[in-house]
């Protein structure tokens, strides 16, 4: 079975300061595909960030970046120059294919919730 | 383009009555993804639906749950006799293709039971 583990139930960070949120997972597939997900008190999800297990090199979108450790399992997201706007819970997420079907259901961590202070 | 909708928003029952929650994904997406939502926790997978079939349905806690999408648009979650530990928040999500492509979600329906 695929698990995703996030060991931080709560982060804070200054305005403007870096944060990084950790997220550990495990499985026995090679072909994987990792998200961060936010969720804001609106409740809807919106997709940060995504890496594919294939790709050595850590995605990065603005001020979003990973850091993917395939070797130790781990897929942490680093926030820079964090702003207001940023808080909200923060979900780790994993998608394989299995026995050769289609890559499908989202498996998530617990969430972390991340409050920026001004 | 219009984003994933969801209704209603919130659904308050009676245990044991019947109840459908809709969504309708964004227009041209096949794959259909419903997850339920407790508080203070991630989603959790329920079904997924690639065109009108379900492909995976092994999230579906039991018989009382039950989902369609008869023309591979729209879907239709079912829960019959519900029971307090149905409350929580269901999601549904949709994406081009595949689930490794971005799932964008809708708002949600919150479900209570009383």
């Amino acid at each position: 079975a695929q698990t995703v583990t996030q060991s931080q139930p709560e982060m804070s960070v200054q305005e403007a300061e870096t944060v990084t949120l950790s997220c550990t997972y495990d499985t026995s597939e090679n072909n994987y595909y990792l998200f961060w997900y936010k969720q804001p008190p609106s409740r809807q999800m919106i997709l940060v960030i995504r890496q594919e297990a294939y790709k050595q090199q850590n995605a990065t979108e603005n001020r979003f970046s990973v850091n993917f450790q395939k070797a130790a399992k781990s897929f942490s997201l680093k926030i820079s120059d964090s702003q207001l706007g940023d808080t909200a819970m923060y979900f780790c997420a994993f998608t394989c294919a299995i026995g050769g079907t289609s890559y499908g259901k989202l498996t998530f961590g617990q969430g972390t919730i991340l409050t920026v202070h001004p | 383009g219009a984003g994933v909708s969801q209704t209603p928003s919130n659904k308050v029952t009676e245990k044991g009555k019947y109840v459908e929650l809709r969504c309708d994904p964004i227009s041209g997406h096949t794959a259909l993804y419903w997850y339920r939502q407790s508080l203070g926790q991630g989603p959790e997978f329920l079904i997924y639906f690639q065109g009108t079939g379900a492909a995976d349905d092994s999230g579906l806690p039991n018989d009382r749950f039950f989902a369609v999408r008869p023309e591979g648009s729209v879907s239709t979650l079912k829960i019959q006799r519900t029971e307090r530990g149905d409350s929580a928040v269901y999601l549904c999500a949709s994406s081009q293709g595949q689930g490794y492509n971005e799932q964008f979600f809708g708002p949600g329906t919150r479900l209570t039971v009383l």
